[in-house]
């Protein structure tokens, strides 16, 4: 694809469920990141990759979040046990190193009831 | 903590206006990068900078590294340029690797 694509692009869940997010990042970039944006808020790093390692996982807010990139490729953020406070748009963007412009996916919007 | 902070929150100005937003940040960057995002969609890329000035069209960024201060500049503003506006910045020197972003000036340019 031409851009960053997420899905699903709505999430509605109850609290306690668990979720999964995904990301396909533009074809050949590298560099993955996920973002959370609340209502009203500029975006928050959570984590980023570099190929398939967590390079950095410092914004990751507790232990129920976790990020997996097994190729290097599509991205899956997954969030345990949500909570209403989970509630937001979660953002993925892909550079071609990490240095470079980064490109963001249209969110997915996660409701927790 | 290492803040971002953008100025006005919220920009209201008449159709072919020129508009300023403003950027500060507190400590050492990589790079800085002006973001769109329009109600309900997504963000935008409009520029990335480390230093100088750059041009796309009717926008303008400009950066002073040694002041941590940058611009956003939009001549001959017309409605379809009302959006969000974020700042956000790549800090050197260690600190997380992702982008730190600012609130966002809201603006709105009336015909």
């Amino acid at each position: 694809g031409a851009g960053v694509s997420q899905t699903p692009s709505n999430k509605v869940t109850e609290k306690g469920k668990y979720v999964e997010l995904r990301c396909d990042p533009i074809s050949g970039h590298t560099a993955l990141y996920w973002y959370r944006q609340s209502l009203g808020q500029g975006p928050e790093f959570l984590i980023y990759f570099q190929g398939t390692g967590a390079a950095d996982d410092s914004g990751l807010p507790n232990d129920r979040f976790f990020a997996v990139r097994p190729e290097g490729s599509v991205s899956t953020l997954k969030i345990q046990r949500t909570e209403r406070g989970d509630s937001a748009v979660y953002l993925c963007a892909s550079s071609l190193g990490v240095a470079g412009a980064q490109y963001f996916g249209p969110g997915t919007r996660l409701t927790v009831l | 903590k290492n803040e971002v902070e953008q100025s006005p929150q919220n920009l209201t100005a008449q159709e072919g206006e020129f508009i300023t937003i403003n950027c500060s940040y507190s400590v050492g960057i990589s790079a800085l990068h002006w973001l769109q995002q329009h109600p309900g969609g997504g963000i935008v890329s409009l520029f990335m900078l480390s230093s100088g000035k750059k041009k796309h069209g009717r926008l303008i960024a400009t950066i002073n590294i040694q002041e941590k201060h940058s611009s956003l500049h939009i001549t001959a503003s017309h409605p379809r340029d009302s959006a969000v506006y974020i700042c956000a910045v790549r800090y050197s020197g260690g600190g997380a690797d992702g982008l730190t972003f600012g609130k966002g000036t809201h603006l709105i340019i009336q015909p």
